[in-house]
Protein backbone atom coordinates (compact mmCIF):
# COMPACT_ATOMS: atom_id res chain seq x y z
CA UNK A 1 0.00 0.00 0.00
CA UNK A 2 1.46 3.25 -1.36
CA UNK A 3 1.80 5.63 1.15
CA UNK A 4 1.48 9.72 0.50
CA UNK A 5 3.18 10.76 -2.75
CA UNK A 6 4.58 13.89 -3.72
CA UNK A 7 6.11 14.95 -7.05
CA UNK A 8 7.98 16.56 -7.95
CA UNK A 9 10.37 16.12 -4.66
CA UNK A 10 12.32 18.85 -6.14
CA UNK A 11 11.83 21.57 -7.96
CA UNK A 12 13.30 25.20 -9.33
CA UNK A 13 11.24 27.83 -10.26
CA UNK A 14 12.76 31.62 -11.44
CA UNK A 15 10.79 34.39 -9.70
CA UNK A 16 7.49 35.03 -11.64
CA UNK A 17 6.96 31.81 -12.49
CA UNK A 18 4.51 29.48 -11.52
CA UNK A 19 4.82 25.93 -9.61
CA UNK A 20 2.55 23.59 -8.97
CA UNK A 21 2.92 20.75 -6.64
CA UNK A 22 1.11 17.33 -6.32
CA UNK A 23 -0.08 14.91 -4.05
CA UNK A 24 -1.58 12.02 -4.08
CA UNK A 25 -3.19 10.55 -0.89
CA UNK A 26 -2.83 6.91 0.60
CA UNK A 27 -5.19 4.66 -1.16
CA UNK A 28 -8.42 4.79 0.89
CA UNK A 29 -7.67 8.33 1.49
CA UNK A 30 -10.58 11.35 0.85
CA UNK A 31 -8.96 14.18 2.83
CA UNK A 32 -5.71 16.61 1.78
CA UNK A 33 -3.57 18.45 3.65
CA UNK A 34 -0.98 21.34 2.99
CA UNK A 35 1.71 22.24 5.27
CA UNK A 36 4.44 24.56 4.26
CA UNK A 37 8.06 24.85 6.65
CA UNK A 38 10.12 27.68 5.57
CA UNK A 39 14.03 27.07 6.43
CA UNK A 40 15.07 26.36 10.06
CA UNK A 41 11.16 26.22 11.02
CA UNK A 42 8.21 23.86 12.08
CA UNK A 43 5.66 23.02 9.44
CA UNK A 44 2.61 25.73 9.44
CA UNK A 45 -0.89 24.78 7.74
CA UNK A 46 -1.74 25.70 4.69
CA UNK A 47 -5.29 24.46 3.56
CA UNK A 48 -7.24 21.07 4.35
CA UNK A 49 -9.27 19.68 1.28
CA UNK A 50 -11.97 16.84 0.51
CA UNK A 51 -12.47 15.99 -2.96
CA UNK A 52 -14.25 18.76 -4.76
CA UNK A 53 -14.31 20.84 -2.03
CA UNK A 54 -11.69 23.18 0.26
CA UNK A 55 -12.92 23.14 3.74
CA UNK A 56 -10.22 24.86 5.80
CA UNK A 57 -7.73 27.31 3.51
CA UNK A 58 -7.00 29.66 6.80
CA UNK A 59 -3.45 28.96 6.50
CA UNK A 60 -3.12 29.80 2.52
CA UNK A 61 -1.65 33.26 1.89
CA UNK A 62 -4.41 35.74 0.45
CA UNK A 63 -2.58 35.78 -2.95
CA UNK A 64 -0.89 33.57 -5.52
CA UNK A 65 -1.62 30.54 -3.70
CA UNK A 66 -4.15 27.90 -4.82
CA UNK A 67 -4.91 24.45 -3.82
CA UNK A 68 -7.45 21.74 -5.50
CA UNK A 69 -8.00 18.34 -5.24
CA UNK A 70 -10.27 17.37 -8.02
CA UNK A 71 -12.99 14.00 -8.07
CA UNK A 72 -9.83 12.32 -10.16
CA UNK A 73 -6.72 12.67 -9.75
CA UNK A 74 -3.90 14.39 -7.32
CA UNK A 75 -4.37 17.67 -5.30
CA UNK A 76 -2.52 20.23 -6.77
CA UNK A 77 -0.92 23.46 -4.93
CA UNK A 78 -0.60 26.03 -7.39
CA UNK A 79 2.14 29.09 -6.62
CA UNK A 80 1.48 31.63 -9.32
CA UNK A 81 4.52 34.32 -9.98
CA UNK A 82 6.78 32.97 -7.34
CA UNK A 83 9.02 35.15 -5.43
CA UNK A 84 12.39 33.75 -3.49
CA UNK A 85 10.27 33.55 -0.34
CA UNK A 86 7.93 30.93 -1.31
CA UNK A 87 11.18 28.80 -1.39
CA UNK A 88 10.12 26.32 1.29
CA UNK A 89 9.39 22.42 1.83
CA UNK A 90 5.83 21.42 1.06
CA UNK A 91 4.62 18.29 2.77
CA UNK A 92 1.12 16.82 2.00
CA UNK A 93 -0.44 14.71 4.14
CA UNK A 94 -3.64 12.62 4.04
CA UNK A 95 -6.51 10.71 5.92
CA UNK A 96 -9.01 8.35 5.87
CA UNK A 97 -11.92 10.51 6.96
CA UNK A 98 -12.58 13.49 8.78
CA UNK A 99 -10.16 15.05 10.72
CA UNK A 100 -9.29 13.04 13.68
CA UNK A 101 -5.78 13.53 14.18
CA UNK A 102 -4.60 10.07 14.58
CA UNK A 103 -4.74 9.08 11.23
CA UNK A 104 -3.09 11.40 8.85
CA UNK A 105 0.87 10.54 7.10
CA UNK A 106 2.50 12.40 5.56
CA UNK A 107 4.55 12.44 2.63
CA UNK A 108 8.21 12.72 1.82
CA UNK A 109 7.76 16.40 0.69
CA UNK A 110 8.53 18.46 -2.28
CA UNK A 111 11.32 20.99 -1.81
CA UNK A 112 10.60 24.17 -4.21
CA UNK A 113 13.61 26.57 -5.03
CA UNK A 114 12.77 30.21 -6.24
CA UNK A 115 15.77 31.63 -8.61
CA UNK B 1 -3.91 30.71 18.77
CA UNK B 2 -2.45 27.43 19.31
CA UNK B 3 0.76 28.00 19.90
CA UNK B 4 3.81 25.28 20.49
CA UNK B 5 7.24 26.07 21.60
CA UNK B 6 10.11 24.04 21.59
CA UNK B 7 14.35 24.50 22.78
CA UNK B 8 16.13 24.81 19.49
CA UNK B 9 19.54 22.63 20.29
CA UNK B 10 20.00 19.90 22.27
CA UNK B 11 23.56 17.74 22.15
CA UNK B 12 23.73 14.59 23.92
CA UNK B 13 27.06 12.44 24.28
CA UNK B 14 26.38 8.46 22.85
CA UNK B 15 25.04 6.26 24.97
CA UNK B 16 23.31 9.06 27.07
CA UNK B 17 19.70 9.81 27.20
CA UNK B 18 18.12 12.58 25.30
CA UNK B 19 15.25 14.91 26.81
CA UNK B 20 13.64 17.21 24.63
CA UNK B 21 10.59 19.15 26.13
CA UNK B 22 7.92 21.17 24.25
CA UNK B 23 5.09 23.42 25.53
CA UNK B 24 1.67 23.43 24.27
CA UNK B 25 -1.08 26.21 24.61
CA UNK B 26 -4.46 24.03 23.68
CA UNK B 27 -6.10 22.26 26.16
CA UNK B 28 -8.21 20.50 24.25
CA UNK B 29 -5.90 18.87 22.03
CA UNK B 30 -6.81 15.48 21.26
CA UNK B 31 -3.82 14.12 20.28
CA UNK B 32 0.10 15.46 21.04
CA UNK B 33 2.44 14.14 18.45
CA UNK B 34 7.10 13.70 18.38
CA UNK B 35 8.03 13.41 14.69
CA UNK B 36 11.47 13.46 13.58
CA UNK B 37 13.02 14.93 10.59
CA UNK B 38 16.25 13.98 9.09
CA UNK B 39 18.20 16.69 6.74
CA UNK B 40 16.06 16.82 3.11
CA UNK B 41 13.67 14.09 4.27
CA UNK B 42 10.14 14.12 5.33
CA UNK B 43 8.57 13.55 8.92
CA UNK B 44 8.85 10.57 10.45
CA UNK B 45 6.20 9.93 13.07
CA UNK B 46 8.18 8.75 16.20
CA UNK B 47 5.26 8.48 18.54
CA UNK B 48 1.96 9.87 20.02
CA UNK B 49 0.06 10.16 22.92
CA UNK B 50 -3.67 10.31 23.65
CA UNK B 51 -4.16 13.19 25.74
CA UNK B 52 -5.62 11.43 29.07
CA UNK B 53 -2.52 9.51 29.00
CA UNK B 54 0.56 9.97 31.22
CA UNK B 55 3.24 8.53 29.89
CA UNK B 56 3.96 6.30 27.10
CA UNK B 57 7.02 3.90 25.99
CA UNK B 58 8.04 2.75 22.99
CA UNK B 59 11.17 0.52 22.85
CA UNK B 60 14.24 3.44 23.79
CA UNK B 61 11.30 6.37 23.85
CA UNK B 62 9.27 7.45 26.53
CA UNK B 63 6.65 10.48 26.10
CA UNK B 64 5.95 12.35 29.44
CA UNK B 65 2.51 14.68 29.09
CA UNK B 66 1.90 17.07 31.67
CA UNK B 67 -1.59 18.07 31.27
CA UNK B 68 -1.68 20.11 34.21
CA UNK B 69 1.53 22.42 32.91
CA UNK B 70 1.03 21.49 29.16
CA UNK B 71 4.17 20.35 28.78
CA UNK B 72 5.09 17.41 27.09
CA UNK B 73 9.08 15.55 27.10
CA UNK B 74 10.83 13.13 24.59
CA UNK B 75 13.43 10.80 26.40
CA UNK B 76 15.43 8.88 24.25
CA UNK B 77 17.26 6.68 26.21
CA UNK B 78 20.86 4.90 24.88
CA UNK B 79 21.01 8.10 22.34
CA UNK B 80 22.77 7.08 18.79
CA UNK B 81 24.45 9.22 16.14
CA UNK B 82 21.51 7.93 13.98
CA UNK B 83 19.29 10.11 16.21
CA UNK B 84 20.84 12.58 15.14
CA UNK B 85 17.75 14.76 13.93
CA UNK B 86 15.24 17.94 14.06
CA UNK B 87 12.39 16.65 16.22
CA UNK B 88 8.89 18.34 16.54
CA UNK B 89 6.23 17.99 18.58
CA UNK B 90 2.52 18.71 17.60
CA UNK B 91 -0.83 19.03 18.75
CA UNK B 92 -4.01 18.96 17.30
CA UNK B 93 -6.35 21.83 16.34
CA UNK B 94 -9.57 21.84 14.64
CA UNK B 95 -8.58 20.62 11.33
CA UNK B 96 -4.82 20.11 11.54
CA UNK B 97 -1.75 19.62 13.64
CA UNK B 98 0.65 22.53 15.22
CA UNK B 99 4.25 21.97 14.77
CA UNK B 100 6.62 23.92 17.51
CA UNK B 101 9.59 25.10 15.82
CA UNK B 102 11.94 21.75 16.27
CA UNK B 103 14.71 20.74 18.48
CA UNK B 104 17.61 20.29 16.70
CA UNK B 105 19.70 17.49 17.94
CA UNK B 106 23.39 16.81 17.85
CA UNK B 107 24.73 13.22 18.70
CA UNK B 108 28.62 13.52 20.12
CA UNK B 109 30.38 10.03 19.41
Amino acid sequence: NAGVMQNPRHLVRRRGQEARLRCSPMKGHSHVYWYRQLPEEGLKFMVYLQKENIIDESGMPKERFSAEFPKEGPSILRIQQVVRGDSAAYFCASSPSEWSGNTIYFGEGSWLTVV
Amino acid sequence: GEDVEQSLFLSVREGDSSVINCTYTDSSSTYLYWYKQEPGAGLQLLTYIFSNMDMKQDQRLTVLLNKKDKHLSLRIADTQTGDSAIYFCAETGANNLFFGTGTRLTVIP
